[in-house]
């Protein structure tokens, strides 16, 4: 079974440039999570989508991230303008929505990792 | 709101020596908690988690941890490591009917040999 893909791993952009991440979760996984794991700190979730609606987007900042995805199936999130702060590594994971589960597992991709100038 | 604190930032062991990996976290709720290893280049693993039942579980690889509700904690051990278990450990929670993640700031584990 494939794992969560993330493109691209990389990537340095100067501050108030756009930049966009893009994954795609294990096929049949409804839930797609985007975290922000700022260096020596742990994953902050940002956005949690249940196929193609948004459950919980309380820690995303608006003014400058958005998300989405519109199939239900790949995700894209956008920063625009960046800021030298969003430096960090953003990783998305997905998990098999199972009502009969006490808690889905969420499986990560590798990650891409944000450097702003 | 939830929190976890991971007390060591790092922790450097001997190779086969036994290891503890401290967490502790805070909620006014029924939370479930999980570890989950971070390899160098690598994106986050499930480790183990503790949902319902026997406080202590363990991992395919030798870890275990152990819930203890009265102390709000859910540390990491294994009696001894290897060089292959250098990682980075992030323990997080969730609350019981939601499937959001609360992480630690992680603990580095180096093995040195």
């Amino acid at each position: 079974e494939a794992g969560v893909a993330q493109s691209p791993r990389y990537k340095i952009i100067e501050k108030r440039q756009s930049v966009a991440f893009w994954c795609n979760p294990i096929s049949g996984h409804a839930t797609l999570y985007w975290y922000q794991q700022i260096l020596g700190q742990g994953p902050k979730l940002l956005i949690q989508f249940q196929n193609n609606g948004v459950v919980d987007d309380s820690q995303l900042p608006k003014d400058r991230f958005s998300a989405e995805r519109l199939k239900g199936v790949d995700s894209t999130l956008k920063i625009q303008p960046a800021k030298l702060e969003d430096s960090a590594v953003y990783l998305c994971a997905s998990s098999l929505r199972s009502w009969a589960a006490q808690v889905d597992t969420q499986y990560f991709g590798p990650g891409t990792r944000l450097t702003v100038l | 709101a939830q929190s976890v604190t991971q007390l060591d930032s790092q922790v450097p062991v001997f190779e086969e020596a036994p290891v503890e990996l401290r967490c502790n976290y805070s909620s006014s709720v029924s939370v479930y908690l999980f570890w989950y290893v971070q390899y160098p280049n690598q994106g986050l693993q499930l480790l183990l988690k503790y949902l319902s039942g026997s406080t202590l579980v363990e991992s395919i690889n030798g870890f275990e941890a152990e819930f203890n509700k009265s102390q709000t904690s859910f540390h990491l051990r294994k009696p001894s490591v290897h060089i292959s278990d250098t990682a980075e450990y992030f323990c997080a929670v969730s609350v019981q009917g939601a499937q959001k993640l609360v992480f630690g700031q992680g603990t580095r584990l180096t093995i040195n040999p």
